[in-house]
C-alpha cells in the first residue's frame, strides 16, 4: 500500500513562503487513478482541505479560501508532489498533511503522519 | 460553497451503538467519506462511497445516507474507537469539503 512522507520548514516568518514536499513510496505518483492532496488542521482544530493536483499536473484544484496563494506540483522523477503557500500569516500555524486521493470517489485514502509548520516571528 | 454539519461531541457506553451524523443540503445526492482521527495520529478513512470500508476497518462501522444526512454507525463501541471522526464529500463548486468533526467518547 502507499506510504506517504511530508518534509520541509517548520519554522517561518510571517510573510514567507512555505514549501512542503510529500514523499511517495509504494507506488508511482504517476498512476492515473489518483489524485495527490494536502490538507492542514490548526492547532485544536478540525480538518481544512488545502487542494489536489492530478497525476500529471495537468489538472488542479484548489480551496477558493487559498487559491490567491497556493501552488501545487508533481516530480515524478522523484516520486514527489509539493505544496507552495506564499504570504504565510499565524493563520496558517497547522499540522501539514499530504495524501491520496482516489480519482473516483475523490476520497482520502492514504495520508502522511503530517508535519507541524508554525509561522512565527 | 457547501456546508457539512456534524454534532460537536458524541457520547455512549462501550457494548453499545453510537451514531454520528453528518448534515448537508441533498447530501443524498453525493458521495460521502468518513475518517477517524486519533490524537497526534493523521485520519484515517473508516468508510468511503457511503457505506464501503476499505481493507482492515472493522464490520462494526457502517454508513448510509439519504437526503439531507449521512450517518456514520459504529456497533459495538470500544474504547479504542474514542477519537474525532469527520465526514467529506467532493462538492463541484466547493472542492473538497470537510465537516466540522465529532469527538466520540466511550463512557
Amino acid at each position: 500500500q502507499l506510504q506517504l512522507q511530508e518534509s520541509g520548514p517548520g519554522l517561518l516568518k510571517p510573510s514567507e513562503t512555505l514549501s512542503l514536499t510529500c514523499t511517495v513510496s509504494g507506488g508511482s505518483v504517476s498512476r492515473s487513478t489518483y489524485y495527490w492532496g494536502w490538507v492542514r488542521q490548526p492547532p485544536g482544530k478540525g480538518l481544512e482541505w488545502i487542494g489536489i493536483i492530478y497525476y500529471n499536473g495537468g489538472s488542479t484544484n484548489y480551496n477558493t479560501s487559498l487559491k490567491s496563494r497556493v501552488s501545487m506540483s508533481v516530480d515524478t522523477s522523484n516520486n514527489q508532489f509539493s505544496l507552495t503557500l506564499s504570504s504565510v500569516s499565524a493563520a496558517d500555524t497547522a499540522v501539514y498533511f499530504c495524501a491520496s486521493v482516489a480519482a473516483t470517489g475523490r476520497y482520502f485514502d492514504f495520508w502522511g503522519q503530517g508535519t507541524l509548520v508554525t509561522v512565527s516571528s | 460553497s457547501y456546508v457539512l454539519t456534524q454534532p460537536p461531541s458524541v457520547s455512549v457506553a462501550p457494548g453499545q451503538t453510537a451514531t454520528i451524523t453528518c448534515g448537508g443540503d441533498k447530501i443524498g445526492t453525493i458521495s460521502v467519506h468518513w475518517y477517524q482521527q486519533k490524537p497526534g495520529q493523521a485520519p484515517v478513512l473508516v468508510v468511503y462511497g457511503d457505506s464501503d470500508r476499505p481493507s482492515g476497518i472493522p464490520e462494526r462501522f457502517s454508513g448510509s445516507n439519504y437526503g439531507n444526512t449521512a450517518t456514520l454507525t459504529i456497533s459495538r463501541v470500544e474504547a479504542g474507537d474514542e477519537a474525532d471522526y469527520y465526514c467529506q464529500v467532493w462538492d463541484t463548486f466547493s472542492g473538497q469539503v470537510f465537516g466540522g468533526g465529532t469527538k466520540l467518547t466511550a463512557l
